[in-house]
């Protein structure tokens, strides 16, 4: 089993849609929760950052957390086409550990 | 937000050859820098840590003497492809950790594409 789980879609949406993309992890140590944006040849963008259980919302994103589940969430409100991307989970055990990066998913939001 | 710059960010060179790519933290003093290797639709695979002022730490399977990496400054690390073959053909992007405590993250640069001939 890997630690980090994600389907890489490719997930299609309509813009104005809402999107769930999420992860699922193996290892109960894991506390620090990120999702990274990444264009097509360009380095990965963070968007949020969580620690342990629990929401967080910036503009139209929230990432959810559900550590009893091994489960990450993040949501994307009124998408637009400017969102169609790679979106990376990632996670570590602290801030100083090494971080494992899910594989992606690809998202294209049409207009 | 921090910013992290990569040098260059394409580069074609033949086999056999060596590669230096650098990776500089702005805005910000990194102690801890980080290189990933990327392959196309892949996620990305961690290859080292780097520490200012220390040897790097090499993930399992990379070889460190193919890999070289040197963070002489609180503010630059950078990667040298020894040898360099077709099969080291990838997208290479460096991380930054900035912060402190618990607040920690890392920050990407834009990454350089190699591409061996």
């Amino acid at each position: 089993q890997k630690e980090v789980e994600q389907d890489p879609g490719p997930l299609s949406v309509p813009e104005g849609a809402i999107v769930s993309l999420n992860c699922t992890y193996s290892n109960s140590a894991f506390q620090y929760f990120m999702w990274y944006r990444q264009y097509s040849r360009k380095g990965p963008e963070l968007l949020m950052y969580t620690y342990s259980s629990g929401n967080k919302e910036d503009g139209r994103f929230t990432a959810q957390v559900d550590k009893s589940s091994k489960y990450i969430s993040l949501f994307i409100r009124d998408s637009q086409p400017s969102d169609s991307a790679t979106y990376l989970c990632a996670m570590s055990g602290t801030s100083y550990d090494k971080v494992i990066f899910g594989p992606g998913t690809s998202l294209s939001v049409i207009p | 937000g921090a910013v992290v710059s990569q040098h260059p960010s394409r580069v074609i060179c033949k086999s056999g050859t060596s590669v230096k790519i650098e990776c500089r933290s702005l805005d910000f003093q990194a102690t801890t820098m980080f290189w990933y290797r990327q392959f196309p639709k892949q996620s990305l695979m961690l290859m080292a840590t780097s520490n200012e002022g220390s040897k790097a730490t090499y993930e399992q399977g990379v070889e460190k003497d193919k890999f070289l990496i040197n963070h002489a400054s609180l503010t630059l690390s950078t990667l040298t492809v020894t040898s360099a073959h077709p099969e080291d053909s990838s997208f290479y992007i460096c991380s930054a950790l900035n912060g402190g405590g618990n607040t920690d993250t890392q920050y990407f640069g834009p990454g350089t594409r190699l591409t061996v001939l």
